[in-house]
């Protein structure tokens, strides 16, 4: 139980095209989700937390214009990468969690972001 | 702010070895994550640990949590091949960010025949 799927796993595209990045809980209700951003051989930054139907809470440092999160329902959180450049290349990873607080959080396989 | 150090960042190590790797952690948390990362992967869950003296066991890996030192370790038994990845701790906070992960820098470890 518990999967988070996550879409697609590899992008490749130009410079200023706009990037939409799905993550799906497959079997459970997802209150809140969670997008990480990794670069090469770092570890996992958190970028934004959003909760279903009101506006994502995002980290200091990240342009809330730049990535565009969406929670609309309660199994499923987009990140749109809008006007991508290459500093933007990184993997990204989601996460979810149901009910409160105190429960786990769920990761997807990641998306890998290539902006050439 | 909670801050998660890891140590070492890179071990390289023969396989039938025995090693540790430490996670420090600077403010008070209930909860402690170990995960697994292997390359171009995204994160498998090993251990949660939710008290002082939790010690948890799966395979040639312990974990274990010292909540008044703020320490968990992850000790590696006789290690092989297929141990070579990425380990990361992680822990909760629960400030303004509604119980997020804060993450080390991770320990790449290699083991080596």
């Amino acid at each position: 139980g518990a999967v988070v799927s996550q879409h697609p796993s590899w992008v490749i595209c130009k410079s200023g095209t706009s990037v939409k990045i799905e993550c799906r809980s497959l079997d459970f209700q997802a209150t809140t989700m969670f997008w990480y951003r990794q670069f090469p051989k770092q570890s996992l930054m958190l970028m934004a937390t959003s909760n279903e139907g009101s506006k994502a809470t995002y980290e200091q440092g990240v342009e809330k214009d730049k990535f565009l999160i969406n929670h609309a329902s309660l199994t499923l959180s987009t990140l749109t990468v809008t006007s991508a450049h290459p500093e933007d290349s990184s993997f990204y990873i989601c996460s979810a969690r149901y009910v409160a607080g105190n429960q786990p959080q769920h990761f997807g396989d990641g998306t890998r972001l290539s902006i050439l | 702010e909670l801050k998660v150090e890891q140590n070492p960042l890179f071990l390289s190590m023969q396989e039938g070895k025995n090693y540790t790797i430490y996670c420090n952690y600077s403010t008070t948390s209930d909860r402690l994550y170990w995960y697994r990362q292997d390359p171009g992967k995204s994160l498998e869950s090993l251990f949660v640990l939710l008290s002082n003296g939790a010690v948890k066991q799966e395979g040639r890996l312990m974990a274990s949590l010292d909540t008044k030192a703020r320490l968990s370790t992850l000790h590696i038994t006789a290690a092989v091949h297929d141990l070579s990845a990425t380990y990361f701790c992680a822990v909760i906070t629960y400030g303004g960010s509604q119980g997020n992960l804060i993450f080390g820098k991770g320990t790449k470890l290699s083991v080596k025949p």
